[in-house]
């Protein structure tokens, strides 16, 4: 299975920071990339599908990007509803889709 | 309202079996694949299986085959997932969730609420 790997496991921002989250496959993935946010006790929200498409009712703040084996997550100016989780997600091998271990991102 | 609604938290012992129930409204059941995941306690997210619109074809991760069965009723819009010889490290929340393509994106963008299984002695 592929495997993919978030970094940094956790990170303190303030609001109005820009925070990046990165994620990396074990194989080139093209760009079939998916992020995702949790909030606890509540089911993953879709932000961001093939690599870079913005999903529907999701704010501008957030973007990704990369290729191959690296991509990115940024937020470009933290805001207090964005203290979460954040879960990248491959579909490229549709037999087995993969996620990160997550990022978990809190006030500084 | 597009939703899915899951059934409520189960508690089962291990060696027993759980059945979770997923309820679609507001969108043509029949037309998208649904998937199951699960979230351990603390943990990350794990893809267990997939089904399709017409709930004909099925596949399910390595970890697993043999002992996972999805399946769809169309009278009732309404999507199960049996979960068989249960051990403790199932125990989670169980999701089901609509695929955002009708070709099949393998990304989702509507979930279920989730459902919780404890397995316990």
């Amino acid at each position: 299975d592929i495997q993919m790997t978030q970094s940094p496991s956790s990170l303190s921002a303030s609001v109005g920071d820009r925070v990046t989250i990165t994620c990396r496959a074990s194989e080139s993935i093209n760009r079939y990339l998916n992020w995702y946010q949790q909030k606890p006790g509540k089911a993953p929200k879709l932000l961001i599908y093939s690599t870079s498409s913005l999903q529907n009712g999701v704010p501008s703040r957030f973007t990704g990007s990369g290729s191959g084996t690296d991509f990115t997550l940024t937020i470009s100016s933290l805001q207090p509803e964005d203290f979460a989780t954040y879960y990248c997600q491959q579909s490229y091998s549709n037999v087995a889709l993969t996620f990160g271990g997550g990022t978990k991102v809190e006030i500084k | 309202q597009v939703q899915l609604v899951q059934s409520g938290a189960e508690v089962k012992k291990p060696g027993d079996s759980v059945r979770i129930s997923c309820k679609a409204s507001g969108y043509p059941f029949s037309t998208y694949y649904l998937h199951w995941l699960r979230q351990a306690p603390g943990q990350g997210l794990e893809w267990m299986g997939v089904i399709s619109p017409n709930g004909y074809g099925t596949g399910y991760a390595r970890n697993f085959r043999g002992r996972v069965s999805m399946t769809k009723d169309t009278s009732t819009n309404t999507l199960y997932m049996d979960l068989y010889s249960l051990r403790s490290d199932d125990t989670a929340t169980y999701y089901c969730a609509r695929d955002s393509d009708i070709r099949r994106g393998d990304f989702f963008d509507l979930w279920g609420q989730g459902t919780l299984v404890t397995v316990s002695s």
